[in-house]
């Protein structure tokens, strides 16, 4: 089974903090690396795909880059809000991996007043 | 509204009893999921399909079972041969169309608890 790591494990911020969170996975035979927000009570909500060394992506305040070289993506949130409190998941995908993602244990963020 | 319902949200079984957690989905996803969730660990696959009648193991399938008869439905069976079922189950669905992103969109879970 291959791995793929989240790190902080999780993370206590101050409203209007910006913060940044890891998912490395193995470089070889990458296909397409997925983030997902996961609120409590809630079912996981689709972030980004991306899939070429190099892509960013953005959506509001939140944006994500990735390293295929390296295996690992950033994601970054800009001017942390309470309602950006969650559990950020990253999955991978591999070439001919039989449509399977491989998930991280996420990042859990907590946005304070 | 178009989505993906499991229900029950929690759900109680004695220990040595099988039992059937349900997926369905209304937007004509071809490929559907199961994932178990425990603290401390990502989620981990059960059992994916992805067309009707036709399904494969993931990387925890012993203890499970599926059945993949209507596109729409994806019901899971957890049997009594499952050593540690207690756990967060989560299903999700994916667009098989030719260009989709291979997002996986997911149901609110079943929380099952074996006593």
């Amino acid at each position: 089974i291959l791995n793929v790591e989240q790190s902080p494990q999780s993370l206590h911020v101050q409203e209007g903090d910006s913060t940044n969170f890891t998912c490395s996975f193995p470089s070889s035979n990458f296909y397409a690396l997925h983030w997902y927000r996961w609120e409590t009570a809630k079912s996981p909500e689709a972030l980004f795909v991306m899939t070429l060394n190099g892509d960013e992506k953005k959506k509001g305040r939140i944006s994500a880059t990735l390293n295929t070289k390296e295996g690992y993506s950033y994601l970054y949130i800009k001017g942390s809000q309470p309602e950006d409190s969650a559990t950020y998941l990253c999955a991978f995908k591999l070439t001919g991996g039989g449509n399977k993602l491989t998930f991280g244990t996420g990042t859990q963020l907590k946005v304070e007043l | 509204d178009g989505g993906i319902t499991q229900s029950p949200k929690y759900l109680f079984r004695k220990e040595g009893q099988n039992v059937t957690l349900s997926c369905e989905q209304n937007l004509n996803h071809d490929a559907m999921y199961w994932y178990r969730q425990d603290p401390g660990q990502g989620l981990r696959l059960i059992y994916y399909s992805q067309i009707v009648n036709d399904f494969q193991k993931g990387d925890i399938a012993e203890g499970y079972s599926v059945s993949r008869e209507k596109k729409e439905s994806f019901p899971l069976t957890v049997t009594s041969a499952q050593k540690n079922p207690t756990a967060f189950y989560l299903c999700a669905s994916r667009s098989r169309t030719s260009g989709s992103s291979d997002t996986q969109y997911f149901g609110p879970g079943t929380r099952l608890t074996v006593l």
